[in-house]
């Protein structure tokens, strides 16, 4: 049963702290998202890849995000320092529009809660 | 600049009834809607879609329509069951860039 995995599940931390949250998207496809869940925003996309190069990241805060792949099973998405503000579900999707049986259709993990203190 | 709209944060409906969910759009290079479904603690999962060129798309108790001179569409779904209750985002894209602009969400909720 193919499926998105993310890591960790739950995230607490203090102010300041980096965090680190992973995702390993299914085997196979090529293009995996970064989006963020807020109340107010919705599902925000933060950054995305194909075949691991960045394509577009305009929804990250640069100053204090980065997102990587470091290879096609492995997805990083950074938070240093972190802020209250910050605090939100982080979820990682993968896809691949060639293979895709609904046009476009992206898969889910179940993200990470992070709470900033 | 909120692209895609849900002016209805939540939406009780009772079991047997039609939920009538809507999404509505400002960008007129949007040519493919969909509608994902999220349960608590779980991920958005893809429920429906439609392109541009139709005005309809159907599949079992879902039904999609898509009404482009208002940049406007909607979730049907009939009837309603206690296990629809969850979150469903809105979510529009340009063909070709897989890159979606989601809506805010509408909770629904439907009543044993």
């Amino acid at each position: 049963d193919a499926r998105v995995t993310q890591t960790p599940r739950h995230k607490v931390t203090e102010m300041g702290q980096e965090v680190t949250m992973r995702c390993q998207p299914i085997l196979g496809h090529n293009t995996v998202f970064w989006y963020r869940q807020t109340m107010m925003q919705g599902l925000e996309l933060l950054a995305y890849f194909r075949n691991r190069a960045p394509l577009d990241d305009s929804g990250m805060p640069k100053d204090r995000f980065s997102a990587e792949m470091p290879d096609a099973t492995l997805a990083t998405l950074k938070i240093q320092p972190s802020e209250p503000r910050d605090s939100a579900v982080y979820f990682c999707a993968s896809g691949d529009p060639g293979q895709a049986f609904h046009q476009d259709e992206q898969f889910f993990g179940p993200g990470t809660r992070l709470t900033v203190l | 600049d909120q692209q895609v709209k849900q002016n209805s944060p939540s939406l009780s409906v009772q079991e047997g009834r039609i939920s009538i969910l809507n999404c509505d759009y400002t960008n007129s290079m949007f040519d493919y809607f969909l509608w994902y479904k999220k349960y608590p603690a779980e991920g958005p999962t893809f429920l429906i879609s439609i392109s541009s060129i139709k005005d309809k798309n159907e599949d079992g108790r879902f039904t999609v329509f898509l009404n482009k001179s208002a940049k406007h569409l909607s979730l049907h779904i009939v009837p309603s069951q206690p296990g629809d209750s969850a979150v469903y985002f809105c979510a529009a894209t340009t063909s070709g860039t897989y890159k979606y602009i989601f809506g805010t969400g509408t909770r629904l909720k439907v009543l044993a």
